[in-house]
């Protein structure tokens, strides 16, 4: 059973707009959260990640929000780029068990 | 180079074959997994260790054997291959094991076997 969930397998948006991608989990026992982007025919790249203790962490155009009530959080980029077009999977760990998201790919349209 | 890299890229092989893909670094980082990516499922743990000669199972881990005798290398063994490993296998290596918890990832082996 998937303990990590990303239900939107795909999201357009245009360029200069907020691009919002979102991530449940169900698991409480998770206590780091990140996300990863990937584009095609490469592995993923780490993005940002955030503590089970806070609620938000921002790294410039990127800020993860974090809802352990709703265990939900998502991934704010503003303003998307072009380039921002790519998979981006969330994942979150106990410690060394990790898990992953079945991925959103994001359109940014010029 | 420094960085991750993954051999072979590609690979087509037969069921009840036996099929090791090679992961290296060269950071000399203490940890490195190994990850499938299917569609559906996202990236799932295989396996990972925690140093030369700690590994330890991952979600995913049965048909599957890894060894890690060097700090650099940490290959993974399909032993006897079946459809169902047809896959997209990425290493990765991290640091230590506490936050951010970022991983590097190597370019992926997509692996088919028929």
């Amino acid at each position: 059973d998937q303990q990590v969930k990303q239900n939107s397998p795909s999201l357009s948006v245009q360029e200069g707009r907020i691009s919002i991608l979102n991530c449940d989990y169900t698991n409480s026992m998770f206590d780091y959260f990140l996300w990863y982007k990937k584009y095609p025919a490469e592995g993923p790249t780490f993005l940002i990640s955030i503590s089970s203790i806070k609620d938000k962490n921002e790294d410039g155009r990127f800020t993860v929000f974090l809802n352990k009530s709703a265990k939900h959080l998502s991934l704010h980029i503003v303003p998307s780029q072009p380039g921002d077009s790519a998979v981006y999977f969330c994942a979150a760990t106990t410690g060394n068990q990790f898990y992953f998201g079945t991925g959103t790919s994001l359109t940014v349209i010029p | 180079d420094a960085g991750i890299t993954q051999s072979p890229r590609y690979k087509i092989t037969e069921t009840g074959r036996q099929v090791t893909l090679m992961c290296h670094q060269t950071w000399s980082h203490s940890y490195m997994f190994w990850y499938r990516q299917d569609l559906g499922h996202g990236l799932r743990l295989i396996y990972y260790s925690a140093a030369a000669d700690i590994t330890d199972k991952g979600e995913v881990s049965d048909g599957y054997v890894v060894s890690r005798s060097k700090t650099e290398n940490f290959p993974l063994t399909l032993e006897s291959a079946t459809r169902s490993q047809t896959s997209v296998y990425f290493c990765a290596s991290s640091e230590n094991s506490g936050a951010p918890y970022e991983q590097y990832f190597g370019p992926g082996t997509r692996l088919t076997v028929t």
